[in-house]
């Protein structure tokens, strides 16, 4: 039990379809962060959301949408996705702080295949 | 942008070795932290270092911040087979929330 729940679990979508990854944390953090974890490469940051408000864009494509509607809940929107995008996605918490530096804590991830 | 050099990328060693592995950077990081990802499992923190020159334990486990802040290595004594999974290091670069990996080291122990 890690205090961030992460579901699915697992996810085959073909590239048409649509889906949210679906991220809640028990922790009482108020940052929260997507990552993407694909074979033999560092994580990803993706998305970073502190307070609610979305503070970090990693240069990812449109076809991901974020949402995060309080700080205990975050969410992955998923459409028209390509079959490179298929990985391992990790949710995290934190709690923010001005001058950075707080652990991060991660869910057990969804992961993903695009038929 | 900022990257950490993590070595070495895997290892075999037979129960009851100490293992170690380390992280370096080209720019000075105000944290490290030290993950362990099992097969099917998100990564968990297993040590997380403030200071330079901090020496942390945590069990078997023992993770340094290195002096200049630009390096830690992670040391496993006696290990077990449930020390098997990947170990990641992690720091944040210049008070910045935006944490940056390694690449991870693959820790095999054989029986």
């Amino acid at each position: 039990e890690t205090g961030v729940t992460q579901t699915p679990r697992h996810l085959v979508m073909g590239m048409t379809n649509k889906k949210s990854l679906k991220c809640e944390q028990h922790l009482g953090h108020n940052a929260m962060y997507w990552y993407k974890q694909s074979a033999k490469k560092p994580l990803e940051l993706m998305f970073v959301y502190n307070f609610k408000e979305q503070t970090e864009n990693n240069s990812v494509p449109s076809r991901f949408s974020p949402e995060c509607p309080n700080s205990s809940h975050l969410f992955l929107h998923l459409h028209t996705l390509q079959p490179e995008d298929s990985a391992l996605y990790l949710c995290a918490s934190s709690q923010a702080s001005r001058t950075g530096g707080q652990p991060q804590h991660f869910g057990d991830g969804t992961r993903l295949s695009i038929l | 942008g900022q990257q950490l050099n993590q070595s070495p990328q895997s290892m075999f060693i037979q129960e009851g070795e100490d293992v170690s592995m380390n992280c370096t950077s080209s720019s000075i990081f105000n944290t490290w932290l030290w993950y362990k990802q099992d097969p099917g499992e998100g990564p968990v923190l297993l040590i997380a270092l403030y200071k330079a020159g901090e020496l942390t334990s945590n069990g078997r486990l023992t993770a340094q911040f290195g002096i200049t802040r630009k390096d830690s290595f992670l040391n496993i004594s006696a290990s077990i087979p449930s020390d098997v999974g990947i170990y990641f290091c992690a720091g944040h670069p210049g008070g910045s929330e935006k944490l940056v990996f390694g690449k991870g080291t693959k820790l095999t122990v054989n029986p």
